[in-house]
């Protein structure tokens, strides 16, 4: 089993739609969570954290829930500019170091 | 801030060559990231540097690959032999701190490996 794994989709939504992906993490001890978002042939770059109570940002909201050890991420009416992967990453910490794990991605695809 | 800058962008070689990819952080970030990306794996990440000093390097596949960091303003990630295999998009990231800290990520070097 994936310690951080994602549904690859590709999620193909109508523009204005509300879509929801998941990340189940493996690691209880996961200490960090974060969305990333990656554009064709470019880098990924930092969507937002994740935090403890849930968080938001504009059309976007974030939440974890330990106890089933997954997060999820919310578009609220999508643009065809959040057409992208979607990367869900969790940093551990372990006896030495920590250790930061990206998923696959979700690829997500806005219609006209 | 110029961002984490990589070069070369592209790289093509032949099967057996040296391969050396570059990497300058952003100015003040005492992390370094390696990472690889391909269409089968993903994104992983191969070693990463707290202060030049490399802290995990549990990703790094073989012994074909090695990395360094001499200074807090430069980094090289080296594959020697280079394998067909290798080929992918390899990304340098930096950032600063730690905890909930934000990752930079340079624009990648697409490497193909004939």
């Amino acid at each position: 089993r994936k310690e951080v794994e994602q549904d690859p989709g590709p999620f193909n939504v109508p523009e204005g739609a509300t879509v929801a992906f998941n990340c189940t993490y493996s690691n209880s001890a996961s200490q960090s969570f974060f969305w990333y978002r990656q554009d064709c042939r470019k880098e990924p770059k930092l969507l937002m954290s994740v935090y403890s109570s849930g968080n938001e940002d504009g059309r976007f909201t974030a939440q974890l829930n330990r106890a089933s050890q997954y997060i999820s991420l919310l578009i609220r009416d999508s643009k065809l500019s959040d057409s992208a992967t979607y990367l869900c990453v969790v940093k551990a910490r372990y006896s030495s170091a920590s250790k930061i794990i990206f998923g696959s991605g979700t690829r997500l695809s806005i219609r006209p | 801030d110029a961002g984490v800058i990589q070069s070369p962008r592209h790289e093509v070689t032949e099967m057996g060559q040296e391969v050396t990819l570059r990497c300058k952080p952003i100015s003040g970030h005492d992390y370094l990231f390696w990472y690889r990306q391909t269409m089968m794996r993903g994104l992983e990440l191969l070693i990463y540097f707290n202060n030049n000093v490399p802290i995990d390097d549990s990703g790094m596949p073989e012994d074909r690959f090695s990395a360094k960091m001499p200074n807090a303003s430069f980094s090289t990630l080296k594959i020697q032999p280079s394998e067909p295999r290798d080929s992918a998009v390899y990304f340098c990231a930096s950032s600063f701190g730690t905890g909930r800290e934000t990752q930079y990520f340079g624009p990648g070097t697409r490497l193909l490996v004939l």
